[in-house]
């Protein structure tokens, strides 16, 4: 089953503005994580945050993480053609002892040149 | 480039069948995962070993198994196969044994087509 649900679905911006995409998930965690695909490309780590911490920045990448909510959410600022890929959220979830990578079912980004 | 290889890139194959996907972790990743990535269930965790004992398992179908070698290269067996099958398998690795707390290195995936 899924962890995380991103939303929306897709986005499409304008080269140069923001975008926001959030992350909502059931259980508790330990930490979450952001992901980004290239169309038919393997995952890349982006960022990540422990639910002890609320605010996290990586370059042009902001993390926030509300536990009470159960919601993160990543702004890209100043976003590129580049940026175009689907963003995913993962949570990590215990199965016994040993702890697994959730991953939702990701946020197709489009950035208008 | 992760550092992740997977073979091989493309498979198409029948009903029925039988084919065998290859990983190799980063150097010095001792955690191997399988992931099944289809358009309708999106990024499913399938199976986690980490250095040869299997460690976490997840959605994996009692049609499909995986084994990691002494040299820490993963095999992801899938036999019988059907339509739904179809899909794109991704290995990833990482250090340590637990597959929540750190960063997971994927690998570009095999994308499996059952005609």
């Amino acid at each position: 089953s899924q962890q995380g649900e991103e939303d929306p679905q897709a986005l499409s911006i304008q080269e140069g503005e923001n975008a926001t995409m959030n992350c909502s998930y059931k259980t508790s965690i330990n930490n979450l994580q952001w992901y980004r695909q290239n169309s038919g490309r393997g995952l890349v780590h982006l960022i990540l945050i422990r639910s002890n911490e609320r605010e996290k920045h990586s370059g042009r990448l902001r993390v926030t993480l509300d536990t009470s909510k159960k919601s993160s959410s990543l702004l890209i600022t100043a976003s590129r053609a580049a940026d175009t890929a689907s963003y995913f959220c993962a949570t990590d979830g215990y199965i016994g002892a040993n702890s697994k990578l959730t991953f939702g079912k990701g946020i197709t980004l489009s950035v208008r040149p | 480039d992760s550092g992740v290889t997977q073979t091989p890139k493309h498979l198409i194959t029948a009903t029925g069948q039988r084919v065998t996907l290859r990983c190799s972790p980063r150097s010095g990743d001792l955690s191997v995962y399988w992931y099944q990535q289809s358009l309708d269930q999106g990024l499913q965790f399938l199976i986690q070993y980490y250095n040869g004992e299997e460690r976490a398992k997840g959605n994996i179908l009692e049609r499909f198994s995986a084994q990691q070698f002494p040299d820490l290269h993963s095999e992801l067996n899938l036999s019988s196969l059907e339509l739904g099958d179809s899909a794109l398998y991704f290995c990833a690795s990482s250090v340590g044994p637990s597959g929540g707390t750190g960063e997971l290195f994927f690998g570009e995936g095999s994308r499996l087509t059952v005609l």
